[in-house]
């Protein structure tokens, strides 16, 4: 596709139910990532990608958290039994070439609230 | 471990304005690149640049520029002549330059605000 696209871009569910959140990158990009930005913050890495690998995974925050790259392409990000604080914007980034060369691209991001 | 600090945490100014934003890094890597995006209200973070670790030369673009210092680990980032569409958060970023994928470090952004 042109872009990073990610699906849904809005998200209310209630805490303790499970959630997956999609993310299509660029047609080609090998190197996937997945950040957090709680509101008002920086953005937190989650783990990356490179093809269906995932060489880092140091900043899923629990073992409520898992991802997983099928094909090379699409990945998903599943968090179970959510929490409020879980509460934030989830980031969906790719990149061309292993060493980011030209920086990521990012897509617009998924909106959980956990109520 | 590297580490990027943006110190400020919100600027305000009235437009036209010129605003440099902060950004300091630490990192072990002898190589790396740093970079800064833009975060729009819209949400969609936006490419801004990419320097080098082993280029210290400044960038200019249009009324961007850039001010990579290496001896301070200094990345600073000045917009001349603000305007209105220059609000938004504004990020650095800093990774390694070596094989494989690598996660960007990213600073805690500066929200900044152009008053008309």
């Amino acid at each position: 596709g042109a872009g990073v696209s990610q699906s849904p871009s809005n998200k209310v569910t209630e805490k303790g139910k499970d959630v997956e959140l999609r993310c299509d990158p660029i047609s080609g990009h090998t190197a996937l990532y997945w950040y957090r930005q709680s509101l008002g913050q920086g953005l937190e890495f989650l783990i990356y990608f490179q093809g269906n690998s995932a060489p880092d995974k140091s900043g899923l925050p629990s073992d409520r958290f898992s991802a997983e790259r099928t094909g090379g392409s699409v990945s998903t990000l599943t968090i179970q039994r959510t929490q409020q604080e879980d509460s934030a914007v989830y980031l969906c980034a790719s990149s061309s070439r292993d060493r980011g060369r030209y920086g990521y691209t990012f897509g617009s991001g998924t909106r959980l609230t956990v109520v | 471990a590297q580490k990027v600090t943006q110190a400020q945490t919100e600027i305000s100014v009235v437009e036209k304005e010129d605003v440099t934003l902060d950004c300091v890094y630490e990192t072990r890597d002898t190589t790396y690149y740093l970079f800064w995006y833009k975060q729009p209200p819209s949400g969609e973070l936006v490419f801004l640049i990419r320097r080098n670790s082993f280029d210290e030369q400044n960038e200019i673009s249009g009324r961007y520029s850039w001010n990579f210092q290496k001896s301070t680990s200094s990345f600073n980032f000045t917009i001349t002549a603000s305007q209105v569409v220059d609000s938004a958060v504004y990020f650095c970023a800093l990774r390694p330059i070596i094989q494989g994928a690598q996660k960007l470090v990213f600073g805690q952004g500066t929200r900044l605000t152009i008053n008309p």
